[in-house]
């Protein structure tokens, strides 16, 4: 099994849709959870870290974690063409201090 | 404020040769970190450091890889010698240690034919 897994995608959704990005993990102990964007040709960038369960919301973007479930997601509110990337779920995997990153789902935003 | 600094951007070598990347994190970082990225495989952690000092390599694929962060602004990532099969794009990354938050830098797209 793999530590953090994603569903590869591609997704699309049309503008304006709410963007539903899911993984899960496999540390039942880690504790740090991100989401990068990674555009086409580009190095992955961080938008979101969520510590504790529950909803995190930053603009558009709201991170969702279930650690009973093992579990995170991202939703993208109000989906622009410009959010057409690659999103890479990451863990911290305990005691190790090393980031650990999913396959990365890519999303595709239509006019 | 200048980000993660890694060249080359691009090398294109040939199947036995050495090829040194490079990395500078930004000031005041004190854990870097190497990643390979492929279509197949995804986003890997090859080795990161703290303080300069390897941590944990467990992700260096074989004896053909080797890194090292001589000071504090500096680290190379070697391969010697290059196989196809290296061919990816090799980022390199660093973060305050205790914050988890990294930074990548753009990456240095390795092709050896």
């Amino acid at each position: 099994q793999k530590e953090v897994e994603q569903n590869s995608g591609p997704l699309s959704v049309p503008e304006g849709a709410i963007a539903s990005l899911n993984c899960t993990y496999s540390d039942r102990v880690s504790q740090s959870f991100f989401w990068y964007r990674q555009y086409s040709g580009k190095s992955p960038e961080l938008i979101m870290s969520i510590y504790s369960n529950g909803d995190k919301e930053d603009g558009r973007f709201t991170a969702q974690l279930n650690k009973a479930s093992q579990y995170v997601s991202l939703l993208i509110r109000d989906s622009q063409p410009s959010d057409s990337a690659t999103y890479l779920c990451a863990v911290l995997i305990s005691g190790y201090n090393k980031l650990i990153f999913g396959a990365g789902t890519r999303l595709a935003v239509h006019p | 404020d200048a980000g993660v600094i890694q060249s080359p951007r691009h090398e294109v070598t040939e199947m036995g040769q050495e090829v040194t990347l490079r990395c500078k994190p930004i000031s005041g970082h004190n854990s870097l970190f190497w990643y390979r990225q492929t279509m197949m495989r995804g986003l890997e952690l090859l080795i990161y450091f703290n303080n300069n000092v390897p941590i944990d390599d467990s992700g260096m694929p074989e004896d053909r890889f080797s890194a090292k962060m001589p000071n504090a602004s500096f680290s190379t990532l070697k391969i010697q010698p290059s196989e196809p099969r290296d061919s990816a794009v090799y980022f390199c990354a660093s973060s305050l240690a205790g914050t988890y938050t990294i930074y990548f830098g753009e990456g240095s797209w390795l092709t050896v034919v």
